[in-house]
């Protein structure tokens, strides 16, 4: 199985701040990677896939890049509303996996 | 509108098998390219992909479980079924699934999620 290991595992931050969020894979993925969003008690939703194309109607503040192992989101300008946990997962290959998630808080 | 909604029991014994059900809307499992797949986030957990099942019929699961899961749809009902054997208390989880997406170079995605239904594995 390949492996996605994110950084940190939690992060705070002020609004307006600039955010990013680090996931490596255990082995080269290329751009099969996306991102998602979760909040408490809710589904995830969708922010990223191909590593760095953003799905309709998520903010243009975030952007999603990298290729091969390392991959990263970041949030231009933090906004209130996006304290969640954020996941990367990889479609490479079966199983399809996870990182651990990030918890974003504000400062 | 792409909709997906879980439905099952949110208790089940050790042992016992959990079938559980994904009614959607917005779109046809006998379109080529549409899958529907299943995730499962144990409490405080990582998301952890189980199974996906293509317009073709063609299935995958995740080895570690595979001789436990059976994935099948229901094209006239608009359904996708999961059912897992022999269920644990490891097992209890929020069962999640989701519409998936994705490109001519195989890229997946899963663009829509039902809202989850937390199964609890106690005896």
């Amino acid at each position: 199985d390949i492996q996605m290991t994110q950084s940190p595992s939690s992060l705070s931050a002020s609004v307006g701040d600039r955010v990013t969020i680090t996931c490596r894979a255990s082995q080269s993925i290329s751009n099969y990677l996306n991102w998602y969003q979760q909040k408490p008690g809710k589904a995830p939703k969708l922010l990223i896939y191909a590593a760095s194309t953003l799905q309709s109607g998520v903010p243009s503040r975030f952007s999603g890049g990298g290729s091969g192992t390392d991959f990263t989101l970041t949030i231009s300008s933090l906004q209130p509303e996006d304290v969640a946990s954020y996941s990367c997962q990889q479609s490479y290959s079966t199983p399809y996996t996870f990182g651990q998630g990030t918890k974003l808080e504000i400062k | 509108q792409i909709t997906l909604k879980e439905s099952g029991p949110t208790l089940v014994k050790p042992t016992q098998t959990l079938t559980l059900t994904c009614t959607f809307s917005g779109f046809s499992l006998s379109t080529s390219g549409v899958g529907v797949g299943w995730i499962r986030q144990p409490p405080g957990k990582a998301l952890e992909w189980l199974a996906l099942l293509y317009w073709d019929d063609d299935k995958s699961y995740r080895p570690s479980l595979n001789n436990r899961l059976t994935i099948t749809k229901d094209t006239s009902k608009n359904q996708v079924v999961l059912t897992m054997t022999n269920m644990d208390p490891m097992d209890t989880a929020t069962y999640y699934c989701a519409h998936r997406n994705g490109d001519v170079y195989s890229r997946n995605w899963f663009d829509y999620w039902g809202q989850g239904t937390l199964v609890t594995v106690s005896s």
